[in-house]
């Protein structure tokens, strides 16, 4: 099994919709969970970091947390197109692997 | 701080050439990772350092290539010798304890 799995996408929604972006990981004791950004041709960018379990909001995107289940996922509110990009999953762990990444395009 | 820096930007060679890729990572981080991404393989992890002591090079493709991190603020990539299959984006990223990784703006490798 693969450490972090997202679905590759690419997800299509329209300008003003909710993109829900979703990612499971293997590790266990992982205590931290990132959610980063890539447009086309830059580097990741970190967007949204979570500790614990439940909801943590920031502006228009809220990062979802069950570690039980270990799945962790990012929803994107008032959908921009601005925000088509690829969103990647990070686990960090000590290894800091990544998921293959979710391609999100907003539709005017 | 000016952020992770790497060298160069852009690096086209032809087969066979010794290719180095180069990065400084964040003043006080103690943590460097060398990513390369392709369409098809997305973002892989080649090799990290703590402390500039390689502790996972599992990712490292083959024995042709090679990383060291001399001190603290450098680190280096070698590809020797170079192969086409070798184009990619290749990352390097820095991060202090367990914290978010901080990514450079990456060099585009084109073997031809």
């Amino acid at each position: 099994q693969k450490e972090v799995e997202q679905n590759s996408g690419p997800l299509s929604v329209p300008e003003g919709a909710i993109a829900s972006l979703n990612c499971t990981y293997s590790d266990r004791v992982s205590q931290s969970f990132f959610w980063y950004r890539q447009y086309s041709g830059k580097s990741p960018e970190l967007i949204m970091s979570i500790y614990s379990n439940g909801d943590k909001e920031d502006g228009r995107f809220t990062a979802q947390l069950n570690k039980a289940s270990q799945y962790v996922s990012l929803l994107i509110r008032d959908s921009q197109p601005s925000d088509s990009a690829t969103y990647l999953c990070a686990v960090p762990a000590q290894n800091f692997v990544f998921g293959p990444g979710t391609r999100l395009s907003v539709l005017p | 701080d000016a952020g992770v820096i790497q060298s160069p930007r852009h690096e086209v060679t032809e087969m066979g050439q010794e290719v180095t890729l180069r990065c400084k990572p964040i003043s006080g981080h103690d943590y460097l990772f060398w990513y390369r991404q392709t369409m098809m393989r997305g973002l892989e992890l080649l090799i990290y350092f703590n402390n500039n002591v390689p502790i996972d090079d599992s990712g490292m493709p083959e024995d042709r290539f090679s990383a060291k991190m001399p001190n603290a603020s450098f680190s280096t990539l070698k590809i020797q010798p170079s192969e086409p299959r070798d184009s990619a984006v290749y990352f390097c990223a820095s991060r202090r304890d367990l914290g978010e990784a901080f990514f450079g703006q990456g060099t585009r490798l084109t073997v031809v």
